[in-house]
């Protein structure tokens, strides 16, 4: 039963530079969230989506942050231009909701670093 | 507000020594809780949730947690710690049964060190 997956697990860019990170969840999850973490400002969510649909983008730092979903087993989290200040693991997560469990489960992550 | 605390930033525990780690919430509604464990370099894993009835679950790796609707606690807690149980340990509610908001909320995080 394959989990969360995510791609790439490791980019290094330079500065200005697009940066696109790819999710896949666990089928059947109607939720999925993008997810920061630094060692500065700890585990942030970014966004998150309901049957593909954006719920709540609050926690987005910047118009250069952008993500879709644009179908239920596939969303991608997209950084341009890219800033040094932006580098950090980015984590995708997917679940069922409340009504089936309310867990989320995590991907390994994408440790970005931009130069 | 909903938001979850945990004290502690960073425990250091002997190698066979018993474990508590602590969690307070704030919630309006009766939520789930949970708590996740993260080693270097992976993702978050869940170690045990609770929902509701017996207010002591049992999670995976020898660890359980158990909640206390007086004080809005759900601390972890482990009777013997072994080395590889070193991680950050994340304390995190989300919505109860029919609840409609998705996301959890998590702690900061309280990062555990064992020495042997």
């Amino acid at each position: 039963d394959a989990g969360v997956i995510q791609s790439p697990r490791h980019e290094v860019t330079e500065m200005g530079q697009e940066v696109t990170l790819r999710c896949k969840p666990i089928s059947g999850h109607d939720y999925l969230f993008w997810y920061r973490q630094t060692m500065m400002r700890g585990l942030e969510l970014l966004i998150y989506f309901n049957n593909n649909v954006p719920i709540d983008d609050s926690g987005m730092p910047e118009d250069r942050f952008s993500a879709k979903m644009p179908n239920a087993s596939f969303s991608t989290l997209k950084i341009q231009p890219s800033e040094p200040r932006d580098s950090a693991v980015y984590f995708c997560a997917s679940s069922g909701g409340a009504f089936k469990g309310g867990e989320l489960f995590f991907g390994e992550g994408s440790r970005l670093t931009v130069l | 507000a909903q938001s979850v605390t945990q004290p502690d930033i960073h425990i250091t525990v002997s190698e066979g020594a018993s474990l508590e780690l602590r969690c307070n919430y704030s919630y309006g509604a009766t939520p789930y809780l949970f708590w996740y464990v993260q080693s270097p370099g992976q993702g978050l894993q869940l170690l045990l949730k609770y929902f509701s009835g017996d207010t002591l679950v049992q999670g995976i790796k020898g660890f359980e947690a158990e909640f206390k609707r007086s004080q809005s606690s759900f601390n972890l807690r482990k009777p013997s710690v072994h080395w590889s149980d070193a991680a950050e340990y994340f304390c995190a509610v989300g919505p109860g049964y029919g609840g409609s908001q998705g996301n959890l909320i998590f702690g900061k995080g309280t990062k555990l060190s064992v020495k042997p």
